[in-house]
């Protein structure tokens, strides 16, 4: 089946520190890829949508400033964690959309911000 | 809009006796609906989903769930329990009429399962 991969998995950051989180299709073109984000035992809360060639539409209360979104191929979309803080630290979940609209995700960035 | 409510935040089962994991829905459109199961700090994994064709979906693992238009349900289940199915298990739905198709998701039903 198809496969998103999630890079890296897990990360530790300083506080002040900006973070980059991949996300890539690796067998299939993702003309959208979400991002979500999981706060322990809790849900996932869709944080912003990201088009290929476009800039992501972010969900309400989502800073997009602080969490810049880059699709700039169909197969990769970066999530930017800048000037990270602790209560940054959560479980980013990224999910990939093919052409015939099934959604993959990926295993998730585990971030630590101290 | 679309929402999923999962009405159980824990369930505990023996191993070996069935698992019903409940959800209500909510959509102005025709849904999708799917179920997730997520291992602890992993990704998710499709488990089913219901998109307008049998009411009862047959999913990966021994689990189905029913789609009732009627009682705006779409509850899992499996006969039987192994302790492997331990995790936590989304409800999801997405809008299929609608612009986005954005996934809605529950929140959430940690299953245990005891020896």
């Amino acid at each position: 089946g198809a496969v998103v991969s999630q890079h890296p998995s897990w990360v530790i950051c300083k506080s002040g520190t900006s973070v980059k989180i991949e996300c890539r299709s690796l067998d299939f073109q993702a003309t959208t890829m979400f991002w979500y984000r999981q706060f322990p035992k809790k849900s996932l809360m869709l944080m912003a949508t990201s088009n290929e060639g476009s800039k992501a539409t972010y969900e309400q209360g989502v800073e997009k400033d602080k969490f810049l979104i880059n699709h700039a191929s169909l197969t990769l979309s970066t999530l930017t964690v800048t000037s990270a803080h602790p209560e940054d630290s959560s479980f980013y979940i990224c999910s990939a959309r093919d052409t015939i609209k099934a959604t993959f995700f990926g295993q998730g960035t585990r971030l630590t911000v101290v | 809009a679309q929402s999923v409510t999962q009405l159980d935040s824990h369930v505990s089962v023996s191993e070996g006796t069935p698992v019903l994991l409940r959800c209500n829905y909510s959509s102005s459109y025709s849904p999708s609906l799917f179920w997730y199961v997520q291992h602890p700090n992993k990704g998710l994994q499709l488990l089913l989903k219901y998109t307008s064709a049998a009411t009862l979906v047959k999913g990966i693992n021994g689990f189905e769930a029913e789609f009732k238009k009627s009682e705006t349900s779409f509850h899992l289940t499996k006969p039987s329990a192994h302790m492997s199915d331990a995790a936590e298990y989304f409800c999801v739905v997405s809008d299929r009429g609608g612009a986005t198709n954005k996934l809605i998701f529950g929140t959430g039903t940690l299953l245990a399962v005891q020896p």
